[in-house]
């Protein structure tokens, strides 16, 4: 998958406590997406994010998420106090540029179950 | 709101056949790219098709986009084993936010040895 690497790849909460979900994009990608696959769903697009700059939140719900990509190390989604609608898996994905045709790659993903 | 519908939902054929997939909407994208994403793993990129009436060739594989940037098809001749996974499209939108890729909810392919 192009080099995008996501830990933890399989992660279980229980309701009320924090998922922190990380990527490393590909070696020079600065552009950095996150997106969510419910069960049965196809993927939403979340959070738009360059190095230290949130660029489109829009996608992302307004309480307990939120995410950062800061100027050293990895990108973080964290999603505080889940709920069992939380779970779903969380593909991250990276670009050397703001376009996405044909350049955008994305990591195996998270999985984020919620008892 | 833009939105992708896949059919079928569901492909189940046997080693050698040939199908067709599809992906439509009302609406128009700058681009369309078809990934391939298999059980547990990440989406991995097999085309992008830009231009309206574009047709491309990846080994078994044919994507065409059509005339009004609107659909688009897949097509695998001699299905293997191999190919079995879950297919989806994505548009790239045509306003300003490109960067939102909207995804259908993907063929699910199983080719029977």
């Amino acid at each position: 998958n192009a080099g995008v690497m996501q830990n933890p790849r399989h992660l279980v909460r229980r309701r009320g406590q924090e998922a922190r979900l990380r990527c490393s994009p590909v070696k020079g990608h600065s552009h950095v997406y996150w997106y969510r696959q419910l069960p049965e769903e196809g993927l939403k697009f979340m959070v738009y994010l360059q190095k230290e700059n949130i660029i489109d939140e829009s996608g992302m719900p307004k309480e307990r998420f939120s995410a950062e990509f800061p100027k050293e190390g990895p990108s973080i989604l964290r999603i505080q106090q889940v709920v069992r609608g939380d779970s779903a898996a969380y593909f991250c994905a990276s670009s050397p540029t703001g376009q996405v045709t044909g350049e955008l790659f994305f990591g195996e993903g998270s999985r984020l179950t919620v008892l | 709101t833009q939105l992708l519908e896949q059919s079928p939902q569901f492909l189940s054929i046997q080693e050698g056949e040939n199908l067709t997939v599809y992906c439509n909407s009302s609406s128009v994208f700058s681009s369309l790219q078809w990934y391939r994403q298999e059980p547990g793993e990440g989406p991995v990129l097999l085309v992008t098709v830009v231009t309206g009436g574009e047709v491309k060739k990846l080994k078994r594989l044919t994507f065409q986009f059509g005339d009004a940037r609107k659909d688009s098809s897949l097509h695998i001749t001699a299905a293997q084993p191999g190919d079995t996974g879950l297919y989806l499209c994505a548009g790239e939108n045509s306003g300003g936010s490109n960067y939102k890729l909207t995804f259908g909810k993907g063929t699910l392919l199983t080719v029977n040895p």
